[in-house]
């Protein structure tokens, strides 16, 4: 148990549908991530949220759209989704305002498009 | 073009024996490095870091050095332990950056064999 919890561990979504990818965070950190983790690929960053503000968009598509209402929470919303979009979609926090902290990762997200 | 690489997708080594897994890095701003242990169907989880003033971190089983003018990190494990089977992922951060971005290899897998 990591203080960082995703919901759902596994979904499947058409190409049409709409779903949010939710992640929540019990330990007071004020960074919080999006990465992707693709097969055989190295862990992307998607977004980054440094106190409730995002700071880093990496070239994600508009497609993926985040939402951080407060620290402790961070949702991404899906919308016509490929199926190469199929990916664990990991979710991170860490201290933030402090560079050398760790991250501390959710369980993901296994995420099929069919 | 990737900044961090991990370039053994493998290894395989006897209980007891001792664990390197390497790390090569491209951008000389990093300053600051991690290594993730993953486990399937979970997210990853800090292991040990280490910032650029250093060699040499050690923490029970697991010991990072840290060869700057190579652009080159190791992860030992030893005494290695079946329970330490697992994708090891390498991680670094500039941290004179605006955000907390981490940038990750794509991970090796060590199997340690009873």
């Amino acid at each position: 148990e990591t203080g960082v919890t995703q919901t759902p561990r596994h979904l499947v979504m058409g190409m049409t549908n709409k779903k949010s990818l939710k992640c929540e965070q019990h330990l007071g950190h004020n960074a919080m991530y999006w990465y992707k983790q693709s097969a055989k690929k190295p862990l992307e960053l998607m977004f980054v949220y440094n106190f409730k503000e995002q700071t880093e968009n990496n070239s994600v598509p508009s497609r993926f759209s985040p939402e951080c209402p407060n620290s402790s929470h961070l949702f991404l919303h899906l919308h016509t989704l490929q199926p190469e979009d199929s990916a664990l979609y990991l979710c991170a926090s860490s201290r933030g305002g402090e560079m050398n902290t760790e991250a501390f990762f959710g369980q993901g997200t296994r995420l099929t498009v069919v | 073009d990737q900044q961090v690489k991990q370039n053994s997708p493998s290894l395989s080594v006897q209980e007891g024996r001792i664990s390197i897994l390497n790390c090569d890095y491209t951008n000389s701003m990093f300053d600051y490095f991690l290594w993730y242990k993953k486990y399937p169907a979970e997210g990853p989880t800090f292991l040990i870091s280490i910032s650029s003033i250093k060699d040499k971190n050690e923490d029970g089983r697991f010991t990072v050095f840290l060869n700057k003018s190579a652009k080159h990190l190791s992860l030992h494990i030893v005494p290695s332990q079946p329970g330490d089977s697992a994708v090891y992922f390498c991680a670094a951060r500039d941290t004179g950056g605006s955000n907390y971005k981490l940038t990750f290899g794509k991970g090796t897998l060590l199997t340690v064999n009873p």
